[in-house]
């Protein structure tokens, strides 16, 4: 069954620190990969995206993710975190001809000024 | 300039009843959809419509019914509603060579 699992629920960090989280996704067959940011009580903007070439992508606002094709994963990082992203981030797949995404379960990064 | 919006943005109402939520694209875009987001924040597709054609049609029960009169509205409208409706529900645009979905702001449902 198509899924995708997200490491963490909830990260709290102090400003400045850097970030990771995890997301591996199980899909049979080849994948576009995305990762959205939900800011509270705002709509889902996409931070970045993977549909093929260079395994690492950079997204808006510094973030950036590597596909790791042998793990299935699809890792967001950033290396200084502000107060300002504090909010709801989702993992999401889709197959190469598009269509549904199927989203994580999101993690919730809390940043402490 | 809105790109998704989808009107109303809250809607309370009361079991058994009938409401509708409107969406509307100025993208350009010929493929919509409609996901629900629960409580836990969980994300799930619910329809797609391209070209004003049902192409997904997810396990969502016969009192949710999707309305495409042109490729740039999708209306939601729900029947009999109960309880467990209530959520956010999100309209999304793509086009289809591109793949990336754009989010509406939402429309947060609550049934009492």
């Amino acid at each position: 069954a198509q899924s995708v699992s997200q490491h963490n629920h909830h990260v709290i960090l102090s400003e400045a620190a850097s970030l990771e989280l995890g997301c591996n996704y199980s899909y049979g067959g080849t994948v576009n990969l995305f990762w959205y940011v939900q800011y509270p009580g705002q709509h889902l903007q996409l931070l970045l995206k993977y549909f093929s070439g260079d395994p690492l992508v950079k997204g808006i606002k510094g973030f950036e993710a590597e596909f790791i094709k042998s793990k299935f994963s699809f890792n967001l990082r950033k290396p200084s975190v502000q107060w300002s992203d504090t909010a709801e981030y989702f993992c999401a797949v889709t197959s190469i001809q598009g269509g549904k995404l199927i989203f994580g379960q999101g993690t919730e990064l809390s940043v402490k000024p | 300039d809105t790109a998704v919006s989808q009107t109303p943005k809250y809607l309370v109402t009361q079991m058994g009843n009938d409401k509708s939520i409107k969406c509307e694209q100025n993208l350009g875009h010929d493929t919509m959809y409609w996901y629900k987001q629960d409580s836990k924040k969980f994300l799930k597709i619910m329809f797609s419509y391209n070209n004003k054609e049902l192409i997904i049609n997810e396990t969502v029960p016969n009192r949710f019914s999707p309305k495409s009169p042109d490729k740039a509205h999708l209306n939601l409208h729900i029947n009999s509603l109960e309880l467990g409706d209530s959520a956010v529900y999100f309209c999304a645009s793509s086009q289809r060579d591109t793949y990336e979905q754009y989010f509406g702001p939402g429309t947060r449902l609550t049934v009492t």
